[in-house]
């Protein structure tokens, strides 16, 4: 069965240090992969995908993400975090072995990112 | 941009009662979805539609219905609300093909009472 963990529950960071936001999945063929942030009483944005190809892969506002199949993982990355980063990161995973035109994704729990000033 | 409105941000309503939570998008998407999000369960998923008058379950499916009679206008439907129903609702939609983005609205927040 598909699966997605965020094994963090929150992560806080100083303002202008690096950040990691961590997402780990299974699946039984290849994953397509999401990360979505969720600003307060806000719906989800979309900030990056991987599908195929190179496994860094960048995405809005300075995130990226690193795509490590042998770890299967999937971290979300910003070299300087802002105050204004602060918010929800939701990773989505959809099994690439299963056809069919809709793409039904499994999402982790969430990560609260506090960046501090 | 992609525009999904959610008619309500803000909704309460009574125990029994019949629920309607509305959802438009503007950017002729084959694919509307409905999450539910709880604190500490993330986003699960109630149904989702791939074409006009289509539908499918999703993971938690008991105690709602679906319905989707145009191509951008997928609306959800509590047959008789109960308190466990309190949640933020999510709407989304996305183009076909299984690596579209999906794209959400705002949310509603209902509250039964």
């Amino acid at each position: 069965a598909q699966s997605v963990a965020q094994p963090e529950d929150q992560v806080n960071v100083a303002e202008g240090n690096p950040l990691t936001v961590k997402c780990t999945y299974s699946v039984s063929g290849n994953p397509y992969l999401f990360w979505y942030v969720q600003y307060p009483n806000r719906g989800l944005q979309f900030l990056l995908k991987y599908i195929t190809g190179d496994n860094l892969v960048k995405g809005s506002y300075g995130f990226e993400a690193e795509f490590n199949k042998s770890q299967t993982s999937f971290h979300l990355k910003k070299p300087s975090a802002l105050v204004s980063d602060s918010a929800l990161y939701f990773c989505a995973v959809r099994d690439g072995h299963y056809g069919g035109a809709t793409n039904k994704l499994i999402f982790g729990t969430g990560t609260l990112l506090a960046v501090q000033p | 941009d992609v525009k999904v409105t959610q008619s309500s941000r803000y909704l309460v309503k009574r125990t029994g009662e019949k629920v309607f939570l509305e959802c438009v998008q503007d950017m002729d998407h084959e694919n509307m979805f409905w999450y539910r999000q709880d604190p500490g369960l993330g986003l699960r998923l109630i149904y989702f539609s791939y074409d006009v008058k289509m539908k499918e379950k999703g993971d938690i499916p008991e105690g709602y219905s679906v319905s989707r009679e145009k191509k951008e206008r997928f609306s959800l439907i509590l047959e008789s609300a109960s308190t466990n129903q309190t949640s933020m609702y999510l709407c989304a939609s996305s183009q076909g093909g299984s690596n579209q983005p999906q794209h959400f609205g705002d949310g509603t927040r209902l509250s039964i009472l």
